[in-house]
């Protein structure tokens, strides 16, 4: 079975400043990988998604990005932060043979 | 592109009692339907799933039933127990769209 690494699990940015959250995949070859952004006591948003490296398709518009520079490595980006982008950041993943996503533990991003 | 409804967005019930939660697609392509339960903080974790080519499946106190004709499936907890509290989220399509989430609140 796949395992999911997510880090880091708790950060607190200023307004303007930059993010990096990185995820990376074990387990599983060429996998589908996804982004989802949950803001306090909502739902799940979908992010980004890839189904291999260099492929990145965008759900939502945003001053967010994300990138595959490996098979198993995803990686959220922005170069400069807002209060919006407060929330639990999930990395997930899924078997390019398969439809079941699995998420890793999350990331709780507060922007001040 | 998808769009998964989902209600309600609250449910209390007693210790015991069945829960039902509902959940709605627009795109006929979809053929693959999760559940997802999610404790306070933690991330969300899969419960149980239904392909297109099923109409309904069982795990123990769990079943999910799929009615493709009307696009829509349901979310099935017999003998709730407190630990069942959580929100759930069902999805819909290859690339998952989620709904926006039922809290249960089972009271003993």
């Amino acid at each position: 079975s796949q395992t999911i690494h997510q880090w880091p699990a708790t950060l607190v940015q200023p307004v303007g400043s930059p993010l990096s959250l990185e995820c990376t995949v074990e387990g599983t070859s060429n996998p589908n990988l996804y982004w989802y952004r949950q803001a306090a006591g909502r739902g799940l948003q979908l992010l980004f998604y890839s189904v291999g490296i260099g492929q990145i398709s965008s759900e939502v518009p945003q001053n967010l990005s994300a990138s595959r520079p490996q098979d198993r490595q995803f990686i959220l980006s922005s170069k400069k932060l807002l209060l919006s982008d407060s929330g639990f950041y999930l990395c997930a993943s899924s078997p390019a043979t398969g439809n079941t996503i699995y998420f890793g533990e999350g990331s709780w991003l507060t922007v001040v | 592109g998808e769009n998964v409804e989902q209600h309600p967005s609250t449910l209390s019930v007693q210790e015991g009692d069945s829960a039902v939660i509902k959940c709605t697609y627009s795109d006929s392509a979809s053929n693959y339907f999760p559940w997802y339960k999610q404790e306070l903080g933690k991330r969300p974790q899969l419960i149980i799933d239904i392909r297109s080519n099923v109409g309904e499946k069982k795990d123990q106190r769990i079943a999910v039933t799929l009615n493709k004709t009307a696009k829509h499936f349901s979310l099935h907890i017999t003998e709730t127990q407190p630990e069942d509290s959580a929100v759930y989220f069902c999805a819909a399509r290859g690339v998952l769209i989620f709904g926006a989430g039922t809290r249960l609140a089972v009271h003993p």
